[in-house]
C-alpha cells in the first residue's frame, strides 16, 4: 500500500522556469512532510520540509505548499537551474513521534539549459 | 563536519555469504536509520536505533537480517545468506533528536548478489 505517492515519474523544464513536483498521501496522521534530491550514486539531500499546521514553507528558490484537505503537497523551484535535475523524494513522517520516514517513488527532474 | 559514512560503498557477495554494511553518523548524532531502495522504488525504512538499542525494526525482514549500534563504533546492519533479492541500495540515515524530522543520509552501499 502507497501511502506517499508521486505520480510522475519524470518532469522536463526549461532553465528559468518553474518546476513543480506533486506528491499526494493517503495516511491523514502524517504530520511533517519533507522533500528531498537525490543525485545518482549519492545518499539522498534533504532540501526544505513543511509541517502540517502551515500551508507553506518557502527557502530561496524552494517552496513547499501543503494542502491538507486535498491530502497534497507540492514543491516549487522557481527558477529552475541545471544543476536542480535530480530526482526529488517526497518523505511523510507520523504522528506520535514514529522517527520512520515513509518515501514516495521519486520524480527525475530534468533542468534543460 | 563530517557527514554521514557508510563503506563499502559497493560490495559483492555470492548467495549464501554474509554481508555487512557499515554507517557512522554525523558528529553529535545518536540515531541511525536504515532504509533499502529496490530499483524503480523509492527508500522503504527497516529499522531506527540509538546507541546500544534498537527502537524500532518494523521494517526489518524476520529471517536474516540484523541490526545493532553499540556503545563504540560503527552501526551494522548484517545480512545472512544473502539472496538475489537483496539487492539493492542501503542507505543509512542519523538525526541528532528522536524525531524523524530532517534526517541525514549517507551516500549508501550499494549490494550485488550473484
Amino acid at each position: 500500500d502507497q501511502q506517499v505517492k508521486q505520480n510522475s515519474p519524470s518532469l522536463s523544464v526549461q532553465e528559468g522556469r518553474i518546476s513543480i513536483l506533486n506528491c499526494d498521501y493517503t495516511n491523514s496522521m502524517f504530520d511533517y512532510f519533507l522533500w528531498y534530491k537525490k543525485y545518482p550514486a549519492e545518499g539522498p539531500t534533504f532540501l526544505i520540509s513543511i509541517s502540517s499546521i502551515k500551508d507553506k514553507n518557502e527557502d530561496g528558490r524552494f517552496t513547499v505548499f501543503l494542502n491538507k484537505s486535498a491530502k497534497h503537497l507540492s514543491l516549487h523551484i522557481v527558477p529552475s537551474q541545471p544543476g536542480d535535475s535530480a530526482v526529488y523524494f517526497c518523505a511523510a513522517s507520523l504522528q506520535g513521534g514514529s522517527e520512520k520516514l515513509v518515501f514516495g517513488k521519486g520524480t527525475k527532474l530534468t533542468v534543460n539549459p | 563536519n563530517a557527514g554521514v559514512m557508510q563503506n563499502p560503498r559497493h560490495l559483492v557477495r555470492r548467495r549464501g555469504q554474509e554481508a555487512r554494511l557499515r554507517c557512522s553518523p554525523m558528529k553529535g548524532h545518536s540515531h541511525v536509520y536504515w532504509y533499502r531502495q529496490l530499483p524503480e522504488e523509492g527508500l522503504k525504512f527497516m529499522v531506527y536505533l540509538q546507541k546500544e538499542n534498537i527502537i524500532d525494526e518494523s521494517g526489518m525482514p524476520k529471517e536474516r537480517f540484523s541490526a545493532e549500534f553499540p556503545k563504540e563504533g560503527p552501526s551494522i546492519l548484517r545480512i545472512q545468506q544473502v539472496v538475489r533479492g537483496d539487492s539493492a541500495a542501503y542507505f543509512c540515515a542519523s538525526s541528532h533528536r528522536r524525531t524523524s524530522y530532517e534526517q541525514y543520509f549517507g551516500p549508501g552501499t550499494r549490494l550485488t548478489v550473484t
